[in-house]
């Protein structure tokens, strides 16, 4: 069964430093989100991506994030100066409204970032 | 404003029923979803519903009234397994790209 997959499995970095989530979602979707999960706390839309550009950003997403989708395969989340409070679990996810059906999200395992 | 309320935490016996409700207020409404989320891991998809009455499938149904705003996950013959983080997550109709807003979750421990 096709899958989301997301790298690294867990991201240590220091406040200031710049970061990179990877994912690769389902091959034959179209619509790319990131989510955050901070511990003890609620799954956060972040973005949605659709047709290489931001369709939809949430409050949390500020200048610090970005996200591309660099080739056909890889849609990634960049973070330009980590914070603290950046420390969360990062959950991409992907759906294809045009297949019809339901198009729930698929998710990834996560990434969990930890700033120091 | 979106707001979706679920209770945070609740206990049964194994082999029993149990019901987890969902109530929410969100600009719009273009389906709710119900997610398992194991601790550490990603939310896996359980249940859908997008028009009034029950959904079933297999040990598991949701149920939702829209006019309500109200909707439940059932969990039948429960299993150790299904200790795990139940979350309720709306898709707003104002969304274009169907994001989802997601509940606190309610934490399920199952004992024997």
């Amino acid at each position: 069964e096709p899958e989301v997959t997301q790298t690294p499995s867990h991201q240590v970095t220091q406040m200031g430093q710049e970061v990179i989530l990877r994912c690769v979602p389902i091959s034959n979707h179209l619509y790319f989100y990131w989510y955050r999960q901070i511990l003890g706390q609620k799954v956060e839309f972040l973005v949605s991506f659709y047709n290489n550009e931001i369709s939809e950003k949430s409050e949390i997403f500020d200048d610090q994030f970005s996200v591309e989708r660099p080739d056909g395969s890889n849609f990634t989340l960049k973070i330009r100066s980590t914070k603290l409070e950046d420390s969360a679990m990062y959950f991409c996810a992907s759906s294809n409204p045009l297949q019809g059906g339901l198009y729930e999200q698929y998710f990834g395992p996560g990434t969990r970032l930890t700033v120091t | 404003g979106q707001n979706i309320d679920q209770p945070t935490e609740m206990t049964a016996t194994e082999g029993a029923i149990v019901q987890i409700n969902c109530t929410y207020q969100t600009s719009g409404f273009n389906g709710l979803f119900w997610y398992q989320q194991h601790a550490g891991e990603a939310p896996t998809f359980l249940s859908y519903n997008v028009l009034d009455g029950l959904e079933e499938k297999g040990r598991f149904s949701s149920f939702l009234s829209r006019s309500k705003g109200y909707s439940y996950l059932l969990l039948k013959e429960l299993q150790m397994k299904d200790s795990a983080s139940y979350l309720c997550a709306v898709r707003p109709l104002a969304s274009g790209t169907y994001k989802y807003i997601f509940g606190t979750g309610t934490r399920l421990k199952v004992l024997a």
